[in-house]
């Protein structure tokens, strides 16, 4: 199947600085991706949908200013958590789709001190 | 707004038998419905998908059944392993479109 590959997979970070993560569809062209947010034994929650050449689309409640999601090629796009704080310490997962399945990166885990 | 309700948070099965894991939605029946498997500290990884005009769906030991009358899925792991505990997901899609969103999940326990 398709591979999606995420990097860092954990990062630690001080607060107040910006943290950037990658999410690469390394054998498919992907024209839209998701990023997910996961807390411990909790489901999935959609942030944004990524539209390579277009800008981001934000789920209710997801800071556009907090999250800033780039789609600059057909195989990358990037999270930034911006300015983060200890509540933003989270799993933090892309997905990309291909032929009507969803495929994951390995997901980056953040601890913001 | 469309909920799904995975109504086990963990469950055990000896190994050998079979477990089966149930997925509930609310509103309206998705065009499709997908279980994912997810093993701690990764990302999900893609099991099955069953579209809403089918009743039954097939894949080596697993088995996903979509029933749009109860509105439930059943997903089926036959002749469990040690190897198959993980934590199962089911997702639809919310709105018939291609924003997918996911319940708790039920974390799976193949005891030996």
């Amino acid at each position: 199947g398709a591979v999606v590959s995420q990097h860092p997979s954990r990062v630690i970070c001080k607060s107040g600085t910006s943290v950037k993560i990658e999410c690469r569809s390394l054998d498919f062209q992907a024209t839209t991706m998701f990023w997910y947010r996961q807390f411990p034994k909790k489901s999935l929650m959609l942030m944004a949908t990524s539209n390579e050449g277009s800008k981001a689309t934000y789920e209710q409640g997801v800071e556009k200013d907090k999250f800033l999601i780039n789609h600059a090629s057909l195989t990358l796009s990037t999270l930034t958590v911006t300015s983060a704080h200890p509540e933003d310490s989270s799993f933090y997962i892309c997905s990309a789709s291909q032929w009507g399945e969803l495929f994951f990166g390995e997901g980056s885990r953040l601890t913001v001190l | 707004s469309q909920k799904i309700e995975q109504n086990s948070e963990a469950l055990n099965i000896q190994e050998g038998k079979t477990a089966t894991l149930t997925c509930n939605y609310t509103n309206y029946s998705p065009a499709y419905l997908q279980w994912y498997r997810q093993d701690p500290g990764r990302g999900p990884v893609f099991l099955l998908l069953i579209r809403e005009n089918e009743k039954e769906k097939r894949k080596e030991r697993l088995k996903v059944t979509f029933d749009t009358t109860l509105k439930q899925s059943l997903f089926h792991i036959t002749a469990s392993q040690p190897a198959d505990s993980a934590t199962y997901l089911c997702a639809l899609d919310e709105n018939r479109d291609d924003k997918i969103i996911f319940g708790k999940g039920t974390r799976l326990h193949i005891l030996p």
